[in-house]
């Protein structure tokens, strides 16, 4: 596998399931994302885990919990979704503050 | 924080033609403009970017101004082929900047549809 790879590509959850979003990243990079993209919407960054710090969007409900066990993963758990959740969930890496990011091809989430 | 506005959110072209799609930003700060183009089924994809010490950038049939005074930026596809129809997104960043906002900011899109 090479560049930025995320499963599963397609979930359908209903309000009450648990369930998790998984990315994983061969680049060598040390800095991921999570971004939400919704229709008619600007990509709206989630959360970023880095060697320095980790950022969190103020806005983004308690109910998706991200974890970053290294450098090459990343999860994002959902619990209790509604249906505006619905969306795709694109993982991104970068080196460190170096200016590309490089984008997963997202799971692509119905909330039911 | 910065605000990226993009224009236009639709354009279709003739295959052969030229397509430009402009963005502005508010924060004089940003030195950092990549665009990404987003095929169907995909995540997006780094086409071609340009920092603020330059006000061009050619690669092939794209290319990016930068007008800093004015605080935008524009996308420039020359020969237009039917396998440039994607989304393309604007951004812009201030990669010396601390506590995330270094995180480029996103426009909201541009659906180019490229006619045979």
């Amino acid at each position: 596998e090479t560049g930025v790879t995320q499963t599963p590509r397609h979930l359908v959850m209903g309000m009450t399931n648990k369930k998790s979003l998984k990315c994983e990243q061969h680049l060598g990079h040390n800095a991921m994302y999570w971004y939400k993209q919704s229709a008619k919407k600007p990509l709206e960054l989630m959360f970023v885990y880095s060697l320095e710090e980790r950022v969190e969007n103020n806005s983004v409900p308690s109910r998706f919990s991200p974890e970053c066990p290294n450098s090459s993963h990343l999860f994002l758990h959902l619990h209790t979704l509604q249906p505006e959740d619905s969306a795709l969930y694109l993982c991104a890496s970068s080196q460190e503050r170096t200016y590309e990011q490089y984008f997963g091809p997202g799971t692509r989430l119905t909330v039911t | 924080g910065e605000n990226v506005e993009q224009h236009p959110s639709t354009l279709s072209v003739q295959e052969g033609d030229s397509a430009v799609i402009k963005c502005t930003y508010s924060d004089s700060a940003s030195n950092y403009f990549p665009w990404y183009k987003q095929e169907l089924g995909k995540g997006p994809q780094l086409i071609i970017d340009i920092r603020s010490n330059v006000g061009e950038k050619k690669d092939q049939r794209i290319a990016v101004t930068l007008n800093k005074t004015a605080k935008h930026f524009s996308l420039h596809i020359t020969e237009t082929q039917p396998e440039d129809s994607a989304v393309y997104f604007c951004a812009a960043s201030n990669s010396q900047a601390s506590g995330g906002s270094y995180i480029p900011t996103f426009g909201r899109g541009t659906s180019l549809i490229v006619h045979p």
